[in-house]
């Protein structure tokens, strides 16, 4: 199963918005919501900020959100924070063969 | 706090084996779904594979790039469990990750409790 496919890297200023895509098939984003999406600083382990599509966990600020529409998920950082300069992954389900599929992954730039 | 800690990571050659472990504390391990997952230097997230626990027996799922060579299993007693890796090639060189995926009553809240990871080179 190929991996799911985002943008290498997005940029902008503080307190702009980005919008990462991570773009699927009929077989993982499209036939099932279990999309997540997860921000790794470097050197450190991922952190879960959206799961269930467009579930923010607590303490993740509301700035992030997600969205689904057919085969491509998108998270959303409304007003760009210095400290949100990361890589951001999606992951989906794929079903009972394939299982769990990530994304390519995204570098996010505040510049 | 809920807390994975993953060990036993390190340098191995081609064709060898490693076992590693991830503890976990802070929260009910017992019948919790768990995955791993690695990440080549410089690279993205690639899921490896998960254990979960259904009516009273463990059930294992695999990626493709690992199946037949890497065994997933835990031991609930002790809030652990385990990635036993044979046939290594250098192509699994990567940070190793144990996740926890919370599901409650059915519903799923993602890969919620993550390890630091713990570094696996296979080279001659």
């Amino acid at each position: 199963q190929s991996a799911l496919t985002q943008p290498r890297s997005v940029s902008g200023s503080p307190g702009q918005s980005v919008t990462i895509s991570c773009t699927g098939t009929n077989s993982n984003i499209g036939l099932y919501n279990y999309v997540s999406w997860y921000q790794q600083h470097p050197g450190k382990a991922p952190k879960l900020i959206i799961y269930d599509v467009t579930k923010r966990p607590s303490g993740v600020p509301p700035r992030f959100s997600g969205s689904k529409s057919g085969t491509t998920a998108s998270l959303t950082i409304s007003g760009l924070h210095a400290e949100d300069e990361a890589d951001y992954y999606c992951c989906s389900f794929a079903g009972h063969d394939i299982h769990w599929v990530f994304g390519t992954g995204t570098q996010v730039v505040v510049l | 706090e809920m807390q994975l800690v993953e060990s036993g990571g390190g340098l191995v050659q081609p064709g060898g084996s490693l076992k590693l472990s991830c503890a976990a504390s802070g929260f009910g391990f017992s019948g919790s779904l768990i995955h791993w997952v690695r990440q080549a230097s410089g690279k993205g997230l690639e899921w490896v594979g998960r254990i979960e626990v259904l009516a009273n027996s463990f059930e294992t799922a695999y990626a493709a790039s690992v199946k037949g060579r890497f065994t997933i299993s835990r031991d609930d007693s002790k809030n652990m469990a385990y990635l036993q890796m044979n046939s290594l090639k250098a192509d699994d060189t990567a940070v190793y990750y144990c996740t926890r995926h919370r599901v409650v009553s059915g519903l799923q809240y993602g890969m919620d409790v993550w390890g630091q990871g713990t570094a696996v080179t296979v080279s001659s």
